[in-house]
């Protein structure tokens, strides 16, 4: 089973300012995707971005984008301009390519935002 | 467009008891999946259905879980008897089709087993 690594536990920082979420993952496939989740306490799950394999370019979506780099199998988050209500915990998820195939989770980083 | 529906948000029952979770996926949403969250923890599929039929129970704790789709819409997951590990979130997430990247989660069951 492909594993994801999260490293940090919990992270913080200022409103306003520009942090990174890291992730790691293992794989031997070549075609997959990669996805950021947010957990708010009140506990449902928003997919915040997306990244396929296959594409060079990194996601990005408003204020949130990604550093994919594939040979590295890492895929870390940046939340620029932070927003109180960035607080959360945030899950990096593996899902290979083709029909059905599960997803999987890392153990989350708690994000702390300071107003 | 309501999102993914789970009933119980929270369940407290003594261990040897029964408990069962419900979720109503999104209008339209074939795959249904269920996941099990510990505290501090990504969450860990327990069963992905497809309809009504369950294409992947491989994480299922078979001896004391079951899980049902009837007519390939609401999903039911039951514990009998529970213990004390067992107290997590359980989340159901829906998708389009299985080809479709893209879960949406409900709130989850929060069960607590004394």
């Amino acid at each position: 089973a492909q594993t994801v690594t999260q490293s940090q536990p919990e992270m913080s920082v200022q409103e306003a300012e520009t942090v990174t979420l890291s992730c790691t993952y293992d794989t031997s496939e070549s075609d997959y995707y990669l996805f950021w989740y947010k957990q708010p306490p009140s506990r449902q799950m928003i997919l915040v971005i997306r990244q396929e394999a296959y594409k060079q370019q990194n996601a990005t979506e408003n204020r949130f984008s990604v550093n994919f780099q594939k040979a590295a199998k890492s895929f870390s988050l940046k939340i620029s301009d932070s927003q109180l209500g960035d607080a959360a915990m945030y899950f990096c998820a593996y899902r290979s390519a083709g029909t059905g195939n599960q997803f999987y989770f890392g153990t989350g980083t708690s994000l702390t935002v300071i107003p | 467009e309501a999102g993914v529906v789970q009933s119980p948000r929270y369940k407290i029952i003594e261990k040897k008891q029964p408990v069962a979770f419900w979720c109503n996926p999104i209008s339209g949403h074939n795959t249904l999946y269920w996941y099990r969250q510990n505290l501090g923890q990504g969450p860990e599929l327990l069963i992905r259905y497809e309809n009504e039929e369950a294409v992947d129970d491989s994480q299922l704790p078979k001896d004391r879980f079951s899980a049902e789709r009837l007519k390939g819409v609401d999903s039911t997951l039951k514990i009998q008897p529970a213990e004390l590990g067992d107290s997590a979130v359980y989340l159901c997430a829906s998708s389009l089709a299985p080809q479709v990247y893209e879960q949406y989660f409900g709130p989850g069951t929060r069960l607590t087993v004394t």
